[in-house]
């Protein structure tokens, strides 16, 4: 596709609901990040995959947050039982093979927990 | 511990003037500096992007300087243009660390007419 896609773009859940978002990068992009963004600040780091293989998730902040890249393509970022706290802007970037260092941006769901 | 500030939360520049971002960072081991715009209900774009073994890096209007020593970057944008108000954001990375990238809580710019 043009560029990275994310759906839905907004959420609104009750606390204790699993939610489940989804990233679809950049046709071609191996590597794919997710970071979490509260209002004010600038995205924190959630985790990274390199094709299929989920090589680093050490910003998921606790054991309810899970991630998958089954293919290596699409991901899908799960929060289960969610507490109000988890209300943020979840983003994910793709970037091109050999240029990790360059990543774009979907246009991120925002997620509310009431 | 904030590893990379963006200091002014806001900026007011003249269209035409030049605008300049600022952004420090702690950690002397990163080696890869990016900026990206935002507008609102966007995601953030890349714009411009420097290695570490760079001082300086340019493209059309914006040019982004890197101070290694003072562990200091900054973006000018010149001429500054209406388009240019948005929301920027500084962001660090390391190789051994993926390119995680490492973000300043971003600086609002407004180009007044």
């Amino acid at each position: 596709g043009a560029g990275v896609s994310q759906s839905p773009r907004y959420k609104v859940t009750k606390r204790g609901q699993d939610v489940a978002l989804r990233c679809d990068p950049i046709s071609g992009h191996v590597s794919l990040y997710w970071y979490r963004q509260a209002l004010g600040q600038g995205p924190e780091f959630l985790t990274y995959f390199n094709y299929e293989a989920q090589q680093d998730k050490s910003g998921l902040p606790n054991d309810r947050f899970s991630a998958e890249r089954p293919e290596g393509s699409i991901s899908t970022l799960t929060i289960q039982r969610t507490e109000q706290r988890d209300s943020a802007m979840y983003r994910c970037a793709s970037s091109r093979p050999g240029r990790s260092e360059t990543q774009y941006f979907g246009p991120g769901t925002r997620l509310l927990v009431l | 511990d904030q590893q990379v500030k963006q200091n002014s939360p806001s900026l007011s520049v003249q269209e035409g003037r030049i605008s300049i971002l600022n952004c420090d960072y702690t950690n002397s081991m990163f080696d890869y500096f990016l900026w990206y715009k935002k507008y609102p209900a966007e995601g953030p774009t890349f714009l411009i992007s420097i290695s570490s073994i760079k001082d300086k890096n340019e493209d059309g209007r914006f040019t982004v300087f890197l101070n290694k020593s003072a562990k200091h970057l900054s973006l000018h944008i010149v001429p500054s243009q209406p388009g240019d108000s948005a929301v920027y954001f500084c962001a660090a990375s390391r190789m051994d660390s993926n390119y995680q990238l490492i973000w300043g809580a971003g600086t609002k710019l407004i180009i007044k007419p």
